[in-house]
């Protein structure tokens, strides 16, 4: 069945760092891809999704390439904040389907 | 703004009592989905309401698990004979559904339900 495989964290960085989160996931067909994050506190947010390969979805300075080849939707920020601290959660959208599918998540922390 | 909003926030239920968990979606949501998430783990899909027909429960756990939406708008999830597995965080979401772009879900803050 389909599936999402994220990288454990928690992941800690200093202010300014770059960030990886790996994303790959396992589907039929061409499912579009999604990262959602949620602060402390908070629901679920939509961050940014890539709907076809090759595509390219950006939100608040995040990046995510949607790359078949490697089945991968690795999220990327320049220079993250204190404020970027969150849980961030790979998913996935089956070709067809509505049920969102979603990685384990990814616990970001930015230090001072 | 009114974004999707769940009801009680927080439940603790002994083990064997039914709850209900309610949802009201964003006004004028087609769509309507739940989620379960367990502590330390991402959402798993739950059921989806299209108005007030359910179109999709394969990822209810059980019998116990039984969803509702009479009139396409607010839904309840009620569990019956909680057990202990059924602790989780319980999030609805809703989705437009006008056209291809606002298929978007909406996310609420979630139920926590412990079951001692």
């Amino acid at each position: 069945g389909d599936s999402v495989t994220q990288m454990e964290g928690p992941v800690t960085l200093s202010e300014e760092a770059f960030l990886t989160i790996n994303c790959t996931y396992t589907a039929t067909g061409y499912p579009s891809l999604f990262w959602y994050v949620q602060y402390p506190g908070e629901g679920l947010q939509l961050l940014l999704k890539a709907t076809k390969a090759d595509d390219k979805g950006s939100n608040k300075g995040f990046e995510a390439t949607y790359r078949k080849e490697t089945t991968s939707f690795h999220l990327e920020k320049g220079s993250v904040q204190v404020s970027d601290s969150a849980v961030y959660f790979c998913a996935l959208l089956p070709t067809g389907r509505r049920a969102l599918t979603f990685g384990s998540g990814t616990r970001l922390q930015v230090q001072p | 703004g009114a974004g999707v909003s769940q009801s009680p926030r927080y439940k603790v239920a002994k083990r064997g009592q039914d709850v209900a968990l309610r949802c009201d979606p964003i006004s004028g949501h087609v769509s309507l989905f739940w989620y379960q998430q367990a502590l330390g783990q991402g959402p798993e899909f739950l059921t989806y309401f299209q108005n007030e027909a359910q179109l999709d429960k394969s990822g209810l756990p059980s019998d116990r698990f039984f969803a509702e939406r009479p009139e396409g708008s607010v839904s309840t999830l009620k569990i019956q004979r909680t057990q202990q597995e059924d602790s989780a965080v319980y999030l609805c979401a809703s989705s437009l559904d006008s056209d291809a772009r606002s298929y978007e879900q909406y996310f609420g803050p979630g139920t926590r339900l412990t079951v001692t």
